[in-house]
This record gives structure tokens, sequence and C-alpha cells, in this order.
């Protein structure tokens, strides 16, 4: 089974239309963390939202977590073609003595249309 | 705004051969990892550092594979003998010991012939 599995795997939108991403996990974690990737460049980190946090907003990102059914979820509003990228959400895995290691998804790439 | 920087963007190298991949850290984190992307696939966690010492590692990382940290900015990875299957992007991140947000390097794009 896989940790941190995005839904759906590709999602293509009109420019300023909202777009909305999944992301599903198997273990507790202490944390969750979505990443953008521009093709064939690095990752950039959107945002993190802890395991005791329900919902959290940067700009025109929201996250949510729902730590009883495990999912998270990553809204971007007003979406722009800038957008475009591959969108991975990464679980820090709740375990003893850890350190704080990535658990990845697969990623979900998203098209914003102009 | 402090950024992971890492070189060479892209390396290519003959199978059997060492290479070295460098890592420059944000200034103030204590933490660094190393990551992998085989392309279309997803990133891999590898191995974990912290004060100068390996804290957890992946089954990929095997004998072949070393990190070091050999002044107080570098972290490096090193893959003793290339195999076709090393192939990959190879990402550096580091953290600090407050917040757990993990900033990526750009990646080196390695290509073993």
């Amino acid at each position: 089974s896989q940790q941190g599995e995005e839904d759906p795997q590709a999602l293509s939108i009109q420019e300023g239309e909202n777009a909305t991403m999944n992301c599903s996990y198997k273990t507790s974690i202490n944390n969750l963390q979505w990443y953008r990737q521009n093709s064939g460049r690095g990752l950039v980190h959107l945002i993190l939202i802890r395991s005791n946090e329900r919902e959290k907003h940067s700009g025109r990102l929201r996250v949510t977590l729902d730590t009883s059914k495990k999912s998270s979820s990553l809204l971007i509003t007003a979406s722009r073609a800038a957008d475009t990228a591959s969108y991975f959400c990464a679980t820090d895995p709740l375990t003893q003595g850890g350190s704080e290691k990535l658990v990845f998804g697969k990623g979900m790439k998203l098209t914003v249309n102009p | 705004e402090p950024e992971v920087t890492q070189t060479p963007s892209h390396q290519v190298t003959q199978m059997g051969q060492e290479v070295i991949l460098r890592c420059v850290p944000i200034s103030n984190h204590l933490y660094f990892y190393w990551y992998r992307q085989i392309l279309g696939q997803k990133v891999e966690f590898l191995v974990s550092f912290y004060n100068n010492e390996i804290s957890e590692k992946s089954e990929i990382f095997d004998d072949q594979f070393s990190v070091e940290r050999p002044d107080g900015s570098n972290f490096t990875l090193k893959i003793r003998s290339t195999k076709l299957e090393d192939s990959a992007m190879y990402f550096c991140a580091s953290r600090d010991s407050v917040y757990n947000e993990q900033f990526f390097g750009p990646g080196t794009r390695l290509t073993v012939l």
C-alpha cells in the first residue's frame, strides 16, 4: 500500500476556476506537507499542516486535514496558468526516534488552461 | 530568501564510475536529507543526517551510497560505483530544529550510461 496517494492523478481546468486535489495516507503522521514541482524542476514547499490542525490557509491555498479519515485536500482558488505543475503531498510519519523523513505520493498533474 | 543549492545540475557518468553530488543546505538548518526521483515516479527518501551522522536510511541506501558533511556548509552524496538504475533526479533538503518544513534544492539529474 502507498503512503500519500493523490487523487485525481491529473486535472485540467480553465484559468479562474478552483482546483481541488486530495491525498490519502495510511499511517499516523506528525504533519503533512504539500509541494509543487514544475516539469523537470525542483520541489517548492507550499504549505505544512500539523496533525492537530484541521485547516490552514496561505494566499490562494487552502489545506484541510482529516486524521480520522487519513486524508488531506489542497484547494487552489482562482487558478492561473502559472499554477500548472505537479503537486505532491508528503507525510511525516509518526515513528519513534524517526528523522522526520517525508513519504511522498505519486503526484497529481494540474493543467490550467488560459 | 535563503535556499538550498545543488551542483551540478546535470551529471552524466559511465556505469561503474563514482559520482559526488553536492548540496549547500540553508545555513541555520541542522537536519539534512537526500531524496531521489526516478523519471515519472514518486520522490523517494534515501537518507537523513543530523549531528554529523546518519539518523535514518532507506533500503535504497546500500553500501554503494555514502553521505558526508565535509565542512560547515556542504553536504554530499557519493555513489561509489554507479549502476544504470541510479539514473534519477537527486534532491537535497534541509530543515531547522524548530519547524518541520523541508526545503528542497533544485536537484541534480544523474544519467548513468
